[in-house]
């Protein structure tokens, strides 16, 4: 069964400064899509980026980037020149093939001014 | 507690044809947010509903709207289907206060195909 852990429940940075997020799933499956989500507080799931897993180069979306390593089963999200907007909650989501979507926990991120 | 209840399972709709979604939240929650999962494209925000009234809207054409009802059941209306509305909408509730950090408890979804 495909599993997506983010081990950090909660982190604070100063504004400005530049943040990762870590997420490590399993997966048998050799095709298959990651995302990273923001919930803000009004509760919507937000797409930040998404990755395909056949394509080797990290996606980057303007502030956003994404370190992937596929052997490691790693995807953790980078956040440049942060900005008190981006104060949310951070989930890493693994899609298959058949469109199932799993969600981790959560990394609720605080950026301070 | 039940969870979160999507219904039909499946829909096989034509072009043009509209179509409605419901969901029923679980109990005691509030909000209700609605969402188009498209292969490999993830999660797309429809719309969220809280207490009978849409709190946030995302990108979608005015085809695509919602209701929620006083016990907090809401559905989901496209009209003039397109092919490309062919997806699965996935609808997901919460308490729904502000950083109430309640999480959100998605339904199994509707898959919708457009022919």
């Amino acid at each position: 069964a495909q599993t997506v852990t983010q081990s950090q429940p909660e982190m604070s940075v100063q504004e400005a400064e530049t943040v990762t997020l870590s997420c490590t799933y399993d997966t048998s499956e050799n095709n298959y899509y990651l995302f990273w989500y923001k919930q803000p507080p009004s509760r919507q799931m937000i797409l930040v980026i998404r990755q395909e897993a056949y394509k080797q180069q990290n996606a980057t979306e303007n502030r956003f980037s994404v370190n992937f390593q596929k052997a490691a089963k790693s995807f953790s999200l980078k956040i440049s020149d942060s900005q008190l907007g981006d104060t949310a909650m951070y989930f890493c989501a693994f899609m298959n093939r058949d469109d199932k979507i799993i969600f981790g926990k959560g990394t609720r991120l605080h950026i301070l001014p | 507690k039940a969870g979160v209840t999507q219904t039909p399972r499946y829909l096989i709709k034509t072009r043009g044809q509209q179509v409605t979604l419901s969901c029923s939240p679980i109990s005691g929650h509030r909000s209700v947010s609605w969402y188009q999962q498209t292969p490999g494209q993830g999660l797309q925000f429809l719309f969220e509903y809280f207490s009978e009234t849409q709190r946030n809207k995302g990108n979608f054409p005015g085809r695509f709207s919602g209701r929620q009802f006083s016990n907090s059941r809401s559905e989901m209306n496209v009209s003039t289907l397109e092919l490309g509305d062919s997806a699965l909408y996935l609808c997901a509730s919460s308490l729904g206060t502000y950083n109430d950090n309640s999480p959100l408890h998605f339904g199994n979804g509707t898959r919708l195909t457009v022919t």
